[in-house]
């Protein structure tokens, strides 16, 4: 039972287009949505996270909006770089924090 | 500030083998966690903890034994190793209360043979 579904696998993207990333969870008591990005050979790393009572949130180049009656949220990746090629996982969170699970992650290639 | 540190990076083990991953954390992080990497698969919790002397079961638990008798320590101990625990695995740690915001180590790349 996969409790955060992530789509889609693979994305490759232009330079300067945007990428776009989805999640839905089922387990209404997960309270806090972060996004996580990892390069080859690297631990994953925390790239921007969202709780359900806002439902968007925007670091630079990254956004993230939230459905909280769909159960779905999306990462949206503006002018997308060619070192923005990594490996991304949403995850969702309850146990303030102490059980994070993770979504099966999205390889994103953007080509110069 | 070493942040988290997995050791060893690199194992190869035989069918039945038994060892420790060792995590370590100097942030004072009071939550600390294992995950197992696979292609396809994502990270999948394996054990987690929010205290010294509490630790509690994730998504896989099985064939995976925690202790956590230190805030700094979190070692995974594998019983009797299978190939289906050929993996990369991850430690991370968290402040009690951050949500989601988790420190990653660079991994273990294990190999069951």
């Amino acid at each position: 039972q996969q409790q955060v579904k992530q789509s889609p696998q693979s994305l490759i993207v232009q330079k300067g287009g945007i990428s776009i990333i989805n999640c839905a969870y089922e387990n209404t008591a997960f309270d806090y949505f972060p996004w996580y990005q990892q390069f080859p050979g690297k631990g994953p790393a925390l790239l921007i996270a969202i709780r359900p009572d806002v439902s968007e949130k925007k670091e630079g180049r990254f956004t993230i909006s939230f459905n909280k009656s769909a159960k779905q949220f999306s990462l949206h990746i503006m002018d997308s770089q060619p070192g923005d090629s990594a490996t991304y996982f949403c995850a969702a969170n309850y146990n303030q924090g102490g059980k994070l699970i993770f979504g099966q992650g999205t390889e994103l290639s953007v080509k110069p | 500030n070493a942040g988290v540190t997995q050791t060893p990076k690199f194992q190869v083990l035989k069918t039945g083998q038994s060892m420790t991953l060792q995590c370590a954390q100097d942030m004072n992080h009071e939550y600390m966690s294992w995950y197992r990497q696979d292609p396809g698969m994502g990270l999948r919790l394996i054990h987690y903890s929010v205290g010294a002397g509490i630790t509690d079961q994730g998504e896989v638990p099985n064939g995976y034994n925690v202790s956590r008798s230190t805030t700094e320590d979190f070692p995974l101990r594998l019983l009797s190793a299978a190939p289906s625990q050929t993996s990369v695995y991850f430690c991370a740690s968290s402040y009690r209360g951050q949500g989601g915001g988790y420190t990653f180590g660079s991994g273990t790349r294990l190999t069951v043979v």
